[in-house]
């Protein structure tokens, strides 16, 4: 089974600067979708970014990007910029033709002003 | 507009209780749904699917059902909830068929207490 890890629980950054949050995945696939969602203390879930493995382009979403190592299976995103509102859980997910969406276990990430 | 709402936002109940938690879409056909529990602090587990009515898919054994009466009605049901059924349930939503870099839409989640 395809898995998804976020090893970092707990992220914490200066509202201004910039933080990048990791992950990395498991798979066998050479076609599948990797996402980043956004959860705030509302609890509901929010697409951040998401990135085909198919692109060797990182994804691109105003004040957020992502580097995408597919050799490394490695997916973190960057936030420039950091605002208070970014404060929130955000998890990393995999998605290929076999599987419905996997998220990792997600890091929450604290914006101190 | 397509809009997700789910209901309701919090719930406490008793051990060997049942359980009924809705989810309706509007605004758009035959959409994916989803049901996904997250425990507290962790990920989202995937627990059912469906790509239309009356079409289920479970991904975890449990003691949890799901059923989709009408197009855009997914209902998460129990007989029996146990205390390992607490935790944080969202609905979700996307575009029919099956499309690697859909995006999910997500309801407003539930809160459920098992004491």
């Amino acid at each position: 089974a395809q898995t998804v890890t976020q090893s970092q629980p707990e992220m914490s950054v200066q509202e201004a600067e910039t933080v990048t949050l990791s992950c990395t995945y498991d798979t066998s696939e050479s076609d599948y979708y990797l996402f980043w969602y956004k959860q705030p203390p509302s609890r509901q879930m929010i697409l951040v970014i998401r990135q085909e493995a198919y692109k060797q382009q990182n994804a691109t979403e105003n004040r957020f990007s992502v580097n995408f190592q597919k050799a490394a299976k490695s997916f973190s995103l960057k936030i420039s910029d950091s605002q208070l509102g970014d404060a929130a859980m955000y998890f990393c997910a995999y998605r290929d033709a076999g599987n419905m969406l996997t998220f990792g276990g997600g890091t929450r990430l604290m914006v101190k002003p | 507009s397509q809009t997700i709402h789910q209901w309701p936002a919090t719930l406490v109940q008793p051990v060997g209780s049942p359980l009924s938690l809705e989810c309706t879409v509007e605004g758009t056909s035959n959409p994916n749904l989803y049901w996904y529990r997250q425990a507290a602090g962790r990920g989202l587990q995937l627990l059912f699917y469906s790509v239309g009515i009356g079409q289920i898919s479970s991904e975890v054994p449990q003691n949890l059902s799901a059923s989709r009466p009408q197009d855009r009605q997914f209902i998460l049901s129990s007989k029996k909830l146990l205390l390992s059924d607490s935790g944080f349930y969202l609905c979700a939503w996307s575009l029919s068929g099956n499309i690697l870099g859909e995006k999910l839409f997500f309801g407003s989640g539930t809160q459920l207490s098992v004491l």
